[in-house]
């Protein structure tokens, strides 16, 4: 069964530093692209950063290029996302959550975000 | 950047009923090898998103034969055959032709 298991969140003021942290459990972690996506109060999905499994290469939403960096430990089977100068704006539940692939029908499909975990809050607030 | 947007934003469906959403992309979102990167997702009250459609048409493990995804190039729909009480939620489609990924606005779905 695959797991994803947020920490980190918490209260943090403007300007300030946070890092999130995903374990991973129940597939092979090195295999699969693996990224966050956040969801303000009452606000609808946003896309923030995904890691390739294969190279290690990211890719970031403008809203949070050059603050965040998103890394992997493939020893720990865990993902991070470093998060700097935070702003007001970032208040959000963050997600992580596991890209896939499946073989079937003679043909090969990539599943964006096929599993989801739980979430963690990041309130930025003075 | 690919814009999604869907419609309508709410939906009030008596159960048994069908319902339909639309999604549309601001750019083609249909792969030289014929696959369209088109997802559909479903956040139930208090819970994570999931993952219902992939691949504009394919439904994820477990999902049922009720939702059913069609659509080509940049206009998608989603449906639901017989809304059934647990279909409560908001509905998000996505695109993952191209980075930076991209959802749209939500549907929100209710019962009557």
């Amino acid at each position: 069964e695959v797991q994803l298991l947020e920490s980190g969140g918490g209260l943090v003021q403007p300007g300030g530093s946070l890092r999130l942290s995903c374990v991973t459990s129940g597939f092979t972690f090195t295999t699969y692209d693996m990224g966050w996506v956040r969801q303000a109060p009452g606000k609808g999905l946003e896309w923030v950063s995904t890691i390739s499994g294969s190279d290690g290469r990211t890719y970031y939403a403008d809203s949070v290029k050059g603050r965040f960096t998103l890394s992997r430990d493939n020893s720990k089977n865990t993902l991070y996302l470093q998060m700097n100068s935070l702003r007001a704006e970032d208040t959000a539940v963050y997600f992580c959550a596991k890209d896939g692939t499946y073989i079937g029908g003679g043909s090969y499909y990539f599943l964006s975000h096929e599993y989801w975990g739980k979430g963690a809050l990041v309130t930025v607030s003075s | 950047d690919i814009v999604m947007t869907q419609t309508p934003l709410s939906l009030s469906v008596t159960p048994g009923q069908p319902a339909s959403i639309s999604c549309k992309s601001s750019q083609s979102l249909l792969f030289s090898d014929g696959k369209t990167s088109l997802y559909w997702y479903l956040q139930k009250p208090g819970q994570s998103p999931q993952l219902l459609i992939y691949g504009l048409s394919n439904r994820f493990s477990g999902v049922p034969d009720r939702f059913s995804g069609s659509g080509s190039g940049t206009d998608f729909t989603l449906k639901i055959s017989r809304v059934e009480a647990e279909d409560v939620g908001v509905y998000y489609c996505m695109q993952s032709i191209q980075f930076p990924r991209s959802f749209g606005q939500g549907t929100k779905v209710e019962i009557k």
